[in-house]
């Protein structure tokens, strides 16, 4: 079990470009989260998946924003026209359905600048 | 108003010192209450894990939940430099539900 991993871990972008990052779950976790987390603040919730089936989205969650887990494995997170406003760092965490601690394990996190 | 509100600090205290850490939420369906742990630059890491109201404990690390006055807490004792980071308290309603943080409270314990 190597953990919650993300791809890249930095990424720097013009404005209106569009941008993808990958999160890989703990293996045997069938529930992913997406979180974003701005400086001085904590993570907000942007959508989650259980297996394949995205069943959450937050209202911060544009409509340039889009989320997939085809296999319900990896997910992307994909931001297309890109704002300043988009920079942040995108966190990626994931659970296995059931567990009495509830707890989140959450990736490294990738970190967005939009210039 | 946010539905988690927690005191940004910045927090300093010297080594050995007990350090206390609170939130107040407004939503009474919160049951799940945890406290995170964050390093720079890093993820989010679980420190304690409570259900409904009570207290925890789990080495230097005590989480108290008052769902009645709506009021976590989590107290540290014998701080130690290693303990600097941030600290993040975390709500849900339901096991595999969204989670809801506060902003964070940064710490710097002085060796």
């Amino acid at each position: 079990d190597t953990g919650v991993s993300q791809n890249p871990r930095h990424k720097i972008t013009k404005r209106g470009q569009n941008v993808t990052f990958r999160c890989d779950p703990i293996s045997e976790h069938n529930r992913l989260y997406w979180y974003r987390q701005t400086l001085g603040q904590g993570p907000e919730f942007l959508t989650y998946f259980q297996n394949e089936a995205q069943l959450e989205k937050s209202r911060l969650l544009s409509d340039r924003f889009s989320a997939e887990r085809p296999k319900g494995s990896f997910s992307t997170l994909e931001i297309q026209r890109t704002e300043q406003g988009d920079s942040a760092m995108y966190l990626c965490a994931s659970r296995q359905a059931g567990d009495p601690r509830n707890e989140q394990y959450f990736g490294p996190g990738t970190r967005l600048t939009v210039t | 108003q946010k539905e988690v509100e927690q005191d940004p600090g910045p927090l300093s205290v010297p080594e050995g010192a007990i350090v206390s850490l609170n939130c107040t939420y407004s939503n009474s369906a919160f049951q799940y209450f945890m406290w995170y742990r964050q390093y720079s630059r890093k993820g989010p890491e679980l420190l304690m894990y409570t259900y409904s109201s009570g207290n925890k404990e789990d080495g230097r690390f005590t989480a108290q939940v008052d769902k009645s006055s709506k009021y976590i807490s989590l107290f540290i004792r014998d701080s130690q430099p290693s303990d600097s980071a941030t600290y993040l308290c975390a709500m849900s309603e339901g096991t595999g539900n969204q989670f809801y943080f506060g902003t964070g409270t940064s710490l710097t314990v002085i060796p």
